[in-house]
């Protein structure tokens, strides 16, 4: 029992590259968020999905795309990327348990 | 839609000493409230949760208290210890265990 597993775990981009994060979860969570954390920002909503097959934008979803493939399997995907999306990166699941998170991602723009 | 804001930013206390952390919502539809724990270089972990018919909740040293009336509710840790020192963040929701709003993050810095 993995729990949420988020890969890759650290990643550099040049400005303008696209990338996916991933997201798998094996705990039969209903809902999966993706959260940004910057310092003194706590953790952002970027975009969640409530159930399989929806997706909704959370608070800072510009410049961000996401995909529920299954229930399993949420993905966040940038396709220009900023200086300004530099940041650590969470996948949490939820909806019928608290949120329970993955190890994150540090993404660095250049 | 849902505002959190937590006080203070940064604790710090001796250890054996109690911290309190204090959190405000402005969307009287939440109802769900947890704290999470986060030490350095990994996850938010959850630690305590609190729904809107409780007003508190104790579990060992962490105790959470919700005032509805007044849309706030704080974290109580009793005894500190070093291990105690992490980042903690309080979080408000409309439906058990749906979106979350978080607040901005507690450092608390517990001295042996």
């Amino acid at each position: 029992n993995a729990g949420v597993t988020q890969t890759p775990k650290f990643q550099v981009l040049k400005t303008g590259q696209s990338m996916t994060l991933q997201c798998a979860q094996d705990m039969n969570h209903n809902s999966m968020y993706w959260y940004r954390q910057d310092p003194g920002m706590g953790l952002r909503l970027i975009y969640y999905s409530a159930s399989e097959g929806t997706t909704d934008k959370g608070e800072v979803p510009n410049g961000y795309n996401v995909s529920r493939l299954n229930k399993r399997e949420f993905s966040l995907r940038l396709e220009s990327a900023a200086p300004s999306q530099t940041s650590v990166y969470f996948c949490a699941g939820g909806g019928n348990q608290p949120q329970h998170f993955g190890d994150g991602t540090r993404l660095s723009i250049l | 839609g849902e505002n959190v804001e937590q006080h203070p930013s940064t604790l710090s206390v001796q250890e054996g000493d109690s911290a309190v952390i204090k959190c405000t919502y402005s969307d009287s539809a939440s109802n769900y409230f947890p704290w999470y724990k986060q030490e350095l270089g990994k996850r938010p972990q959850l630690i305590i949760d609190i729904r809107s018919n409780v007003g508190e909740k104790k579990d060992q040293r962490i105790a959470v208290t919700l005032n509805k009336t007044a849309k706030h509710f704080s974290l109580h840790i009793t005894e500190t210890q070093p291990e105690d020192s992490a980042v903690y963040f309080c979080a408000a929701g409309g439906t058990s265990y749906g979106k979350l709003t978080f607040g901005q993050g507690t450092i608390l810095t517990v001295h042996p």
